[in-house]
């Protein structure tokens, strides 16, 4: 059972927008920053996202972050068959000790 | 070109070790927090362990008493050393480096090094 909770599967049209959800708690996300990570088949994670909605250099603007509270959302526009991934949301608490969401697959359609 | 390379993992017996090795090209892993991630087949990421460039070490609970991170500075490498394996440490290992802004995150990964324990 993943200490962040995101919902296994979304899916849309090429084209299209579409947010993936991550809940946590005041001990893990209210307190501390979000990070996504993207998991294309057979690959290893690469990161997509930092400190709540930075992207890191080479990532598209068609990626976004943004957090609240104790929930994280990652969004992505203009939906590519490429983007079929497995993404991941993330945090690390003060001991430097990890918690990550059980993962999303992006299918589009 | 900043590089993370795993290897050492394998198939290995119930109650067996095994060291994993990930060598780092590019950046100096003293100078850097370095963790050790896993996932087990068809299933999400798991944090393992970290290791400050200070030395210090924390460990995921499942593994406290049984892994050991440590990392050669001569040889730029992290390793994990795994004792005790069970089957719930079938997985594959990533080593990634942990980078700093204004919150952690895990900004260089691994290929990963898949580890196998079954009799």
């Amino acid at each position: 059972q993943s200490v962040l909770t995101q919902p296994p599967s979304v899916s849309a049209a090429p084209g299209q927008k579409v947010t993936i959800s991550c809940s946590g708690s005041s001990s893990n996300i209210g307190n501390n920053y979000v990070s996504w990570y993207q998991q294309l088949p057979g690959t290893a994670p690469k990161l997509l996202i930092y400190d709540n909605n930075k992207r890191p250099s080479g990532i598209p603007d068609r990626f976004s972050g943004s957090k609240s509270g104790t929930s994280a959302t990652l969004g992505i526009t203009g939906l590519q068959t490429g983007d079929e991934a497995d993404y991941y949301c993330g945090t690390w608490d003060s001991s430097l000790s990890a918690s990550f969401g059980g993962g999303t697959k992006l299918t589009v359609l | 070109e900043v590089q993370l390379v795993e290897s050492g993992g394998g198939l290995i017996q119930p109650g067996g070790s095994l060291r994993l090795s990930c060598a780092a090209s590019g950046f100096t892993v003293s100078s850097n927090y370095m963790s050790w991630v896993r996932q087990a087949p068809g299933k999400g990421l798991e944090w393992v362990s970290v290791i400050y460039s200070g030395g210090s070490t924390y460990y995921a609970d499942s593994v406290k008493g049984r892994f050991t991170i440590s990392r050669d500075n001569s040889k730029n490498t992290l390793y994990l050393q795994m004792n005790s394996l069970r089957a719930e440490d079938t997985a594959v290992y990533y080593c990634a480096r942990l980078d700093f802004w204004s919150g952690y995150y895990l900004g260089v990964w691994g290929q990963g090094t898949t580890v196998t324990v079954s009799s």
